[in-house]
């Protein structure tokens, strides 16, 4: 069974529109990590911002929102104020595992399949 | 500052040969290191990941290995390539000590095995 699921395959959004990318997981465990990453054309993976099951708020990072339904298991970034270099592909994550007393994580991160968002001026 | 390395940046290597490809993260110790392999248009598979010196574990069965001979290095290798071990490769790595949850991946190596 899929641990990730991103069922967008592809998204567009117009400059300075909001756009929300879809993630929903699957996991029995208690404490885990939420993550998302950008991927441009050049490869590189960029992390964006990250979720601990644990934390009460939605997770911000500028632009980048966290919209976290723990009930629901579902992660969707919010991306505010599209701008053209945002267009990439963008990949959920989630980290399960154990996480040592000094806070540092044993456990491996899971992907979706990603979405490709492209933004039109 | 605290940097990860990966090298070559492409390679193009027949059928059968080997395959070593090197991971060096700068401005930290005991860092945790992974190893993912990412196939065209999709998402990522680890392969392998390590704690600490001479400690690999696998994820995924096949004709590759992971050491790590030192602590800021971790080298993925090959006896012999086959043509599904085309791909881009990702090193990513947590600070040691850091209380940080997040994998940061260096800049990645794209394989073609013809």
């Amino acid at each position: 069974a899929q641990k990730i699921t991103q069922t967008q395959p592809g998204m567009f959004v117009q400059e300075k529109e909001a756009v929300t990318l879809d993630c929903t997981y699957d996991t029995s465990d208690q404490s885990y990590g939420l993550f998302w990453y950008k991927q441009p054309s050049s490869g590189e993976m960029i992390f964006l911002i990250y979720q601990g099951s644990y934390d009460e708020q939605n997770a911000t990072e500028g632009r980048y929102s966290l919209n976290f339904q723990k009930a629901r298991k579902s992660a969707n970034l919010v991306i505010s104020a599209s701008q053209l270099g945002d267009s990439a592909m963008y990949f959920c994550a989630m980290r399960e595992g154990l996480v040592d007393a000094g806070g540092t994580s044993y456990g491996k991160l899971t992907f979706g399949q990603g979405t490709i968002l492209t933004v039109h001026p | 500052s605290q940097t990860i390395h990966q090298w070559p940046a492409t390679l193009v290597q027949p059928v059968g040969s080997p395959l070593s490809l090197e991971c060096t993260v700068e401005g930290t110790s005991n860092p945790n290191l992974y190893w993912y392999r990412q196939a065209a248009g999709r998402g990522l598979q680890l392969l392998f990941y390590s704690v600490g010196i001479g400690q690999i574990s696998s994820e995924v069965p096949q004709n590759l290995s992971a050491s790590r001979p030192q602590d800021r290095q971790f080298i993925l290798s090959s006896k012999k390539l086959l043509l599904s071990d085309s791909g881009f490769y990702l090193c990513a790595w947590i600070p040691g000590f850091s209380g940080t949850d997040t994998q940061y991946f260096g800049p990645g190596t794209r394989l073609t095995v013809l």
